[in-house]
């Protein structure tokens, strides 16, 4: 089955305690993004990468990092995790960067105290 | 800068009715617009597709018309049924850089 793995599900953490949200796709891809969704916002794109070891910031990169050593994993990094990092986090991948075609994983819910 | 803005945040309406949902630009220049159903817990599902020299699609119940002119767009759900509740969210690509601009979605139930 077609899919994007987003892991964990659900995270609370400290402040500054550094985390890594997990992001594996299963159809080849070569374009990935990270996106955070807030209330009363639209998705806003953190990182893309359109292939390996090609990353690029979004609208909204700072206090995230990413890397994309293998076609497959696009993990998102918070160093130093803040409570305005708190979000629900959707990780995306399509055939290419403009592809209509667009698998979403199941969203990351992430509360930093 | 390309603004997408969805009204209302929030609709309810009993089981059984027609609804129309909407989405506004301000830049008319889009390549595309894509509506999503957005399920707690399951990310998002790509509805409909329009392209930018398109008027319409359909796909069953759903109908999403694009009026680029005007800057809009409108999700039509016929027959709506407790299943159709989600949220919905549009989103336009450009034409400059193909990256999705995301309207903040309408939060839609139905009650039986």
């Amino acid at each position: 089955e077609a899919q994007v793995t987003q892991n964990p599900r659900y995270l609370i953490t400290v402040t500054g305690k550094k985390l890594t949200v997990t992001c594996s796709q299963n159809m080849n891809h070569e374009y990935m993004s990270w996106y955070r969704q807030d209330p009363g916002l639209g998705l806003r794109q953190i990182y893309y990468s359109m292939n390996v070891e090609v990353t690029d910031k979004g609208d909204v990169p700072e206090g995230y990092k990413v890397s994309r050593k293998e076609k497959r994993n696009f993990p998102l990094i918070l160093e130093s995790p803040s409570p305005n990092q708190t979000s629900l986090y959707f990780c995306a991948s399509s055939p290419y960067r403009g592809s209509t075609e667009a698998f979403f994983g199941q969203g990351t819910r992430l509360t930093v105290v | 800068k390309q603004e997408v803005t969805q009204i209302p945040a929030a609709l309810s309406v009993p089981e059984g009715e027609n609804l129309v949902l909407n989405c506004s630009f301000t830049d008319s220049a889009i390549y595309n617009l894509q509506w999503f159903r957005q399920d707690p817990g399951k990310g998002l599902t790509s509805l409909l597709l329009i392209q930018s020299s398109q008027r319409e699609q359909t796909s069953g119940r759903l109908n999403a018309s694009l009026d680029k002119s005007s800057g809009r767009s409108t999700l039509y759900i016929a027959a709506s049924q407790p299943g159709d509740s989600a949220t919905y969210l549009c989103a336009v690509r450009m034409d400059s850089n193909y990256q999705l601009i995301w309207g903040a979605g309408t939060k839609l139930i139905i009650k039986p």
